[in-house]
């Protein structure tokens, strides 16, 4: 069973516009979220990350939204540029930190 | 951080042949994970490797068909054994700092026919 959730395989995006990349967990056991950002070729790349005692966590154009009620994150990147064009995963950890479960990613495709 | 290197970055196998995959890292570490991601699907965790005993396992994945090696700090082999199509993944060693810190190699695109 898929504990973590990315329902859209793709999204296309204007350069200079707001990129919204979602995700749904359904384990509540869950307290730290983290996006890894993925190129063709490349392994996956370490972004951003929230802790479950937070609801927000900023750093430069990324930003993570976390809704504990909802079990629901988001990364909001702004401006996106075309170099933000990758595969963009979700993962989350529960307190033994650990075991990451993944989600099927998001391919993002910022439009020049 | 670190930098994690992998060998082979890409091969094509046989149907019921072996591939072991190796994974360099440039400094010490405690914890070795290996990954796989199958086409359309999400990384998931094969197992840890444990350094100087067995790798742990998780549900689904079993030693005969993914032995793992982890003789010292730097370095962890994966061999997939007797390969299928369905083996056609990409496979990662990741490297972990700590609680919530983890690092991939490039990874290696396996895929057998």
């Amino acid at each position: 069973d898929q504990q973590v959730k990315q329902n859209s395989p793709s999204l296309s995006v204007q350069e200079g516009r707001i990129s919204i990349l979602n995700c749904d967990y359904t384990n509540s056991m869950f307290d730290y979220f983290l996006w890894y950002k993925k190129y063709p070729a490349e392994g996956p790349t370490f972004l951003i990350s929230i802790s479950s005692i937070k609801d927000k966590n900023e750093d430069g154009r990324f930003t993570v939204f976390l809704n504990k009620s909802a079990k629901h994150l988001s990364l909001h990147i702004v401006p996106s540029q075309p170099g933000d064009s990758a595969v963009y995963f979700c993962a989350a950890s529960a307190n033994t930190g650990n075991q990451f479960y993944f989600g099927t990613g998001t391919s993002l495709t910022v439009i020049p | 951080s670190a930098v994690i290197s992998q060998k082979p970055s890409r091969d094509i196998c046989q149907r019921g042949t072996s591939l072991t995959i190796q994974c360099q890292v440039d400094s010490q570490v405690t914890m070795m994970f290996w990954y796989r991601q199958q086409p359309g699907q999400s990384l998931t965790l094969i197992a840890t490797a444990n350094q100087g005993s067995e790798a742990t396992y998780e549900s689904g994945f079993v030693i005969d068909k993914f032995p793992i090696s982890r003789p010292n700090l730097t370095f962890s082999t994966l061999t997939v054994s007797n390969m299928s199509p369905e083996d056609s993944s990409i496979y990662l060693c990741s490297v972990g700092f700590g609680l919530h810190e983890q690092y991939f190699g490039p990874g290696t695109r396996l895929t057998v026919t």
